[in-house]
This record gives structure tokens, sequence and C-alpha cells, in this order.
């Protein structure tokens, strides 16, 4: 069975910080791995995915992850936080070819002048 | 191009009513699928579908019903609403070709339920 964790249920970084969302997964499969973002009263918004080519992905808005096997992770990093990126990030992984996601619990970003 | 609509966006219902969710998405996307999100989780499947008259049942179908009879809409059905259905409810769709890739899917704004 495929399972995400997402270590934070909040993360708070000022304008101009780096931003860090962890997530590590279970996976019996090569798993596929994304991130979704979603902001207030929107709908889910993908911002990156991975999927078996280079394990460091770029996503929009300046985010990357990066897939680490060794460490079951795909952390999410973004060099300078702007108040816009405010919003749920959803870690979600899915077993390489079927459709079927499973979601994390989701991280709070809280972005401060 | 409008992406995946939900209607309505708000409703409360009393114990026991029914109503049906519409999704419709102007992709031409063969999948499609139903989420619930309750605070605090994160998204749970209910029921996909891979074309126009299949569906099959995710991890938490109880209490609802959906049907496809075109490759455009996917209505959700609650026949007896209870509290515990009381979830924002998010419809999906992807293109895609199962066993070859995960491919990305397209939310649409969502519907938040209320049941008392």
């Amino acid at each position: 069975a495929q399972s995400v964790t997402q270590l934070d249920s909040h993360v708070s970084v000022s304008e101009g910080t780096p931003v860090l969302l962890r997530c590590n997964y279970s996976s019996s499969y090569s798993p596929s791995l994304f991130w979704y973002v979603q902001h207030p009263n929107k709908g889910l918004q993908l911002l990156l995915k991975y999927t078996s080519a280079a394990t460091l992905v770029k996503g929009i808005n300046g985010f990357e992850a990066e897939f680490k096997k060794s460490e079951t992770s795909f952390h999410l990093t973004k060099p300078s936080a702007h108040m816009s990126d405010a919003a749920e990030y959803f870690c979600v992984v899915s077993e390489f070819g079927f459709q079927k996601l499973v979601f994390g619990t989701g991280t709070r970003l809280l972005v401060s002048p | 191009n409008a992406g995946v609509t939900q209607t309505p966006k708000f409703r409360i219902l009393k114990i026991g009513q029914s109503m049906t969710l519409q999704c419709a998405q102007d992709m031409n996307h063969n999948y499609m699928y139903w989420y619930r999100q309750d605070p605090g989780m994160g998204l749970k499947l209910i029921y996909y579908s891979v074309g126009a008259g299949i569906t099959d049942k995710g991890e938490v179908p109880n209490g609802y019903n959906v049907s496809r009879s075109t490759t455009e809409d996917f209505p959700l059905r609650l026949e007896l609403a209870a509290p515990s259905q009381t979830s924002v409810y998010f419809c999906a769709s992807s293109y895609s070709i199962e066993g070859l890739s995960t491919d990305t899917q397209y939310f649409g704004p969502g519907t938040r339920l209320t049941v008392l």
C-alpha cells in the first residue's frame, strides 16, 4: 500500500526566505510523486511531478523537489518565499502508470512580510 | 476553455435529503474522479470513471453513487445525506492510459456541503 507523510502541518516563513516542505513516502513499486497547491477556496493546482525521469524536478513559480529513493523523501523547496505562496500544499503518491492518487494531510505555508 | 466546473459551490442539506453534485469538463479527458476533503485531511477518492459508461469505487464510496453517460459529465449522487458527509467535494479529470504513466489531474473549484 502507498502512503505519504507530510512532516509539518504548518510552516511559517518570512517573505524572501527559503521554503522547505517535507514529505516522506511509502510505495511498494516505482512511485509517481506530485506536489499540488491549494489556495483558499480554490481547487488544487499541480506544482510539479516526478515520474522516474530526472530526480530533481522543477515546477511552476520557482518551486522544485528532489526525489531521494534512499531516504524515501520528496521535499519541496523554493529559494525565496513570496506572499502569494501562502497556501496549503499536498504531497501525493501514486503507483507509476496508475491513476489512483494517495494524498498527504497537507502543509499550510504561512508567509509574513 | 473552462476546464473542470462544479455546481453548486455551496449547499446545506438536512439529514435524509438527497442531492446531486454536478461536474463537467471540456478537455475531452477520459478519466474523471470524485474526492472528498475533510478538515485537516488530504483528499480521499470516492469514485472514478475511466470513460463513458464505466465507473469504479475508490477508497470511500459508501453513501454515494455515480454515473457517466457522457465523456463530459460525471455527477455524484448522495441518496440519504448524513452528517458524516459534511465535507468539501472536488471533481477532477485527466487524460490517461492506464499503465503508461500517472497523469496530471485537473481539479474543479469544489462544492462545500454541510449536512445538518
